[in-house]
Parts: C-alpha cells; structure tokens; sequence
C-alpha cells in the first residue's frame, strides 16, 4: 500500500498567518495516463471531509484562492495564506492513482 | 442539489453484520461512482470500498474478505455490509461520490456513527 506522510500533525497559527501543511508519498503519485491523483480534504469539527484541492493543484469549486496546492511526484504541499477561522479543522491529504487509496494521518489546524 | 444519507444501525453487537444504505439525490449511480470510507472516533480516514458506476466493486485488502458493496440504481441506494464485526470496526462511516474515471471523491454523506458493542 501507498503509505502518505502528513506533516506536520498539529499547526498552530494566527488569524491572518499563513499555514503550510506536507503530505510526502512512498511511491510515485503519477498514474500510467499522465495525472497525478493527490487531493487535499479539510474536515471541520462535527463534520464530514469537504474537498479543497483535487489532482495537486485544481481548487474545487467555491474554494477561496487563499488555499493552493503544489508538488509532484512523492512531495506535495498545501498552502492557505490569510488564515480565517472558518480554515480551522483536520486537513488530509488522499492518494487515488494506486490501490487501496490511502490518507495521510492528518494536521490539525488550529488557532495559536 | 447533490445529496447522500447514510444510514444504519447505531449499535452492533461483536460478531453480527454491519449494514449501511447510502440514499443519493441530485445525480444518478450510472455515472458515478460511491466510495465508502470509515473513521474511527479521533482517528483518521481509512479507505474501505467502492463500487464502480457500471457495477464492478473493489475492496480494500485489508477489509476484503468481510467486506460486500451492492448498489439498487432504481432506488439511487448503495449498500455495505460488513461482517464479523469487533469493537475495532466502530467508526463513522461515510459514503463519497467520485465522477466515473475522475479519481476525485468530491461528495461526501453526513457519516453514520456506528458502535460494536454487547
């Protein structure tokens, strides 16, 4: 199994701040047809995963520009530039070009 | 509007059968696929199955040999059944929708939270 690295596990940060959370792969994220399957998950207190950012980069309808995504291959990143309370929550990251799909393990984003 | 409901028993005792229904609204199971993923209480996301849009499923290894994914399209209804149940399957479980051939789960239910207890 693909095993995805989340780091790090907690985030403390300032309304206003920046945040920038890791997910590292053990294996190459590229599928055989060229994309690169590696999404990103913001799951608020209470509730259930809402994607943010799909294939890397793509933010999902209605996701503000404050959140971006980059990388390739096995290392990917998500930024979120002017942190808002309603940012606050667990982030994950997902693989879907191998199978099973995998999670990483989390960051927790909270308020410094 | 795009909707999935899972819904299930609360409680299982040890041993007994898991079954969940996801009731989808808002697009059809003959163009998208549903993934089932399940978190146990303060822990992470773990990958449990999916059944394709033409019918086909795929488990995870893990959970393969306890694990049955069937849908009815008539009804917009899929279902997971787990069996063998341990206090280590108490989990939310949640169904996801991806676009077939997409790779982007992009819908997710409200999650039932189930307990394997006596």
């Amino acid at each position: 199994d693909v095993v995805m690295t989340q780091t790090p596990v907690s985030l403390p940060v300032s309304l206003g701040g920046q945040a920038s959370i890791s997910c590292r792969s053990s294996q190459s994220l590229v599928h055989s047809n060229g994309n690169t399957y590696l999404h990103w998950y913001l799951q608020k207190p209470g509730q259930s995963p809402q994607l943010l950012i799909y294939r890397v980069s793509n933010r999902f309808s209605g996701v503000p520009d404050r959140f971006s995504g980059s990388g390739s291959g096995t290392d990917f990143t998500l930024k979120i530039s002017r942190v808002e309370p309603e940012d606050l929550g667990d982030y994950y990251c997902l693989q879907s070009t191998h199978f099973p799909r995998t999670f990483g393990g989390g960051t927790k984003l909270e308020l410094k | 509007q795009v909707q999935l409901k899972e819904s299930g028993p609360g409680l299982v005792q040890p041993s007994q059968t898991l079954s969940l229904t996801c009731t989808v609204a808002g697009f059809s199971l003959t163009s998208y696929n549903v993934h089932w993923v399940r978190q146990p209480p303060g822990k992470g996301l773990e990958w449990m199955g999916v059944i394709w849009n033409t019918g086909g499923t795929r488990y995870n290894s893990a959970l393969k040999s306890r694990l049955s994914i069937s849908k009815d399209t008539s009804k917009s209804q899929v279902f997971l059944k787990m069996n063998s149940l341990q206090t280590e399957d108490t989990a939310t479980y949640y169904c996801a929708r991806e676009r077939a051939i997409s790779h982007v789960m992009d819908a997710w239910g409200q999650g039932a939270s189930v307990t394997v207890s006596s």
